[in-house]
């Protein structure tokens, strides 16, 4: 089992639609857990980080849920410029902090 | 003000030859990552420097040496480049290394080898 899984897509949405990606991990001492968003031949861009009681960023809300070892983020009322890969990452604690990536799922907002 | 820059940003060269990338940062922070993207989009880190210590170093094949002179500073040297080296080579650097805050990657280096 991989350790951080993502659908990789692509999820194709209309403009205004409400969507949803989840990610699972399979560390379940993970402490630290985050979005990123990648646009195409493009750097990854922290998002936002994910707390255990959620949280939301304006049209962008992640949660997590530590007992079936998921995050997720939704995305409301989804714009043209929202089309992305978005990349979950789960820190891993096993000897020294580093960032597990997700392989990422892509998302087309259609006009 | 480019926060964390690497250059080249494009890398083009022949199986067999070595090369260099280089990584800047100019954030403060104490951390500076290696990770490469490969055709499938997957990261995967290579290595890690907390002030100029390595602290990670993943399976990579020890044609890959990364330097860092400084703790801004952070440059990968890859010898008898391979086909399969080729990829997106990112730059990344967080404030303290401790997995808790968010990373601030460079705009990439992409390496095709022929």
């Amino acid at each position: 089992r991989k350790e951080v899984e993502q659908d990789p897509g692509p999820f194709n949405v209309p403009e205004g639609a409400t969507v949803a990606f989840n990610c699972t991990y399979s560390n379940s001492a993970s402490q630290s857990f985050f979005w990123y968003r990648q646009d195409c031949r493009k750097e990854p861009k922290l998002l936002m980080s994910v707390y255990s009681s959620g949280n939301e960023d304006g049209r962008f809300t992640a949660q997590l849920n530590r007992a079936s070892q998921y995050i997720s983020l939704l995305i409301r009322d989804s714009k043209l410029s929202d089309s992305a890969t978005y990349l979950c990452v789960v820190t891993s604690t096993s000897g020294t902090y580093k960032y597990i990536f997700g392989t990422g799922t892509r998302l087309k907002v259609l006009a | 003000d480019t926060a964390v820059s690497q250059t080249p940003k494009y890398l083009v060269t022949q199986m067999g030859n070595d090369k260099s990338i280089k990584c800047e940062q100019n954030l403060g922070h104490d951390t500076m990552y290696w990770y490469k993207q490969d055709s499938k989009k997957f990261l995967k880190i290579m290595f890690s420097y907390n002030n100029k210590e390595l602290i990670i170093n993943e399976t990579v094949p020890n044609r890959f040496s990364p330097k860092s002179p400084d703790k801004a500073h952070l440059n990968l040297h890859i010898n008898s480049l391979e086909l399969g080296d080729s990829a997106v080579y990112f730059c990344a650097s967080s404030p303290t290394g401790t997995g808790m805050e968010g990373y601030t990657f460079g705009s990439g280096t992409r390496l095709t080898v022929v």
